[in-house]
């Protein structure tokens, strides 16, 4: 059963636009993630959240910045696409603390054309 | 930093044959926790095993996995793959604060009849 939910599941856009991926957890966790899947299916980590706060920023370009309005919902801002973001953008969820299990969302794809 | 270093790309297998997937880790952390992920076909990542304890086997829907901290492994076997294990299999491993998973590149695994 999904607790959390991701809009849009699928984008297609051009280079230079600007899109929005939003994400909301019902699971009352603390912590909330974006990964970015990657054609390869790499997972990497870019964004971390404990109730609201900013905790782990990785190596991620300018144009990406998350938003988070409260604990359960957090928001990926992408303000100028290029062709190598083309790729599944995955929110995930956990209570936070070493050995909690990440809940994923179903992810966001986008294709930039 | 962190690293995990799994089996590379497509394992194939017939059903009913036993299934072993490597997983190698680098971390300073010296209680470490380790995950083994897997992801269906247009599904998302969901927790498949975990563990934080050495020389302790851990088990769940058939799969078992043991941390062995003196050789830095965490490897997944099953002693008989079925058809539905065909999937994406990610090890990963977390930070000492809980907050950042480091996946490994995936292993796919196919089961053929």
């Amino acid at each position: 059963e999904t607790a959390v939910f991701q809009t849009p599941n699928y984008h297609v856009t051009q280079v230079g636009n600007e899109v929005s991926f939003n994400c909301k957890q019902t699971l009352g966790h603390d912590t909330m993630y974006w990964y970015k899947q990657d054609s390869k299916k790499l997972l990497k980590i870019m964004f971390s959240y404990n109730n609201k706060q900013l905790i782990v920023n990785e190596t991620v370009p300018r144009r990406f910045s998350p938003q988070s309005s409260d604990k359960a919902h957090l928001n990926l801002r992408i303000k100028s696409v290029e062709p190598e973001d083309s790729a599944v953008y995955l929110c995930a969820s956990s209570s936070g603390g070493v050995g909690n299990t990440l809940y994923f969302g179903e992810g966001s794809r986008l294709i930039v054309v | 930093g962190d690293s995990v270093t799994q089996t590379e790309g497509l394992v194939t297998l017939t059903e009913g044959l036993p299934v072993m997937l490597n997983c190698t880790y680098q971390t300073i952390y010296s209680n470490p926790f380790l995950f083994w992920y897997v992801q269906h076909l247009n599904e998302s990542p969901r927790l498949l095993l975990k563990s934080f304890t050495d020389n302790k086997r851990t088990e769940h829907q058939g799969f078992h996995a043991t941390l062995h901290k003196s050789s830095s492994s965490f490897h997944l076997q099953k002693s008989s793959a079925q058809l539905s294990d065909s999937a994406l299999y990610y090890c990963a491993l977390s930070n000492s604060a809980g907050n950042k998973l480091t996946f490994g590149i995936g292993t796919r695994v196919l089961v053929r009849p």
